[in-house]
């Protein structure tokens, strides 16, 4: 069964620092997402990219963070100046299509800024 | 985007059939009703889809009333590894919207031997 493949699983970064998450959504799926989960919370939605732009984002996806399609494979969140709290699990999905069918979950990047 | 509601927890037996009910009594004509699972630090999962009656597939059973003001998520003879968050989402398919998905509080399911 095809998968989307986050790295790191676990990162560990220093408040004020930089980081790039990174996924690889399954090849033939179109459009690609970014959700967060904080500990003990519901899952969030941070933005959503399709044909090379970002389609929607929420009030969460502010200044501090930026997506990038850098290569036909490879699809990354950036987040600037991490604060204590950014940390939470993301996740990044892939589907063929617009809305809930098909939908495919990576298993998530957890983040830890101390 | 409709709003859901769907009890908090749930507890049930190995063997057990598994009923979760979802009400969605805002749910518009042209809204799908997706069920997403859940297991601790992995990303949601996606179970099922249907848009009225019932639909079936080899993890569970949707039913979907004429209304369609509820859904119920049929699990049956669930075992431990069935222990999970399940989510109820209700949406349209092509709302332009970006596809985003609104996940709610779900619903913590415990199998116990």
């Amino acid at each position: 069964e095809p998968e989307v493949t986050q790295t790191p699983s676990h990162q560990v970064t220093q408040m004020g620092q930089e980081v790039i998450l990174r996924c690889v959504p399954i090849s033939n799926h179109l459009y690609f997402y970014w959700y967060r989960q904080i500990l003990g919370q519901k899952v969030e939605f941070l933005v959503s990219f399709y044909n090379n732009e970002i389609s929607e984002k929420s009030e969460i996806f502010d200044d501090q963070f930026s997506v990038e399609r850098p290569d036909g494979s490879n699809f990354t969140l950036k987040i600037r100046s991490t604060k204590l709290e950014d940390s939470a699990m993301y996740f990044c999905a892939s589907s063929e299509r617009e809305y809930g069918y098909g939908y495919t979950f990576g298993s998530g990047t957890r983040l830890t800024v101390v | 985007l409709a709003k859901t509601t769907q009890p908090i927890s749930m507890d049930s037996y190995e063997g057990q059939e598994v009923n979760i009910t979802c009400s969605h009594n805002n749910i518009a004509t042209n809204d799908y009703i997706t069920w997403y699972q859940q297991f601790p630090s992995q990303g949601p999962r996606f179970i099922i889809q249907g848009y009225k009656t019932k639909v079936t597939n080899e993890v569970a059973s949707l039913f979907i009333p004429a209304d369609r003001k509820s859904s119920t998520l049929s699990l049956p003879r669930v075992s431990l590894s069935d222990t999970a968050v399940y989510y109820c989402l209700v949406g349209d398919i092509g709302d332009n919207q970006g596809g985003k998905l609104i996940f709610g509080q779900g619903t913590e399911l415990s199998v116990k031997p």
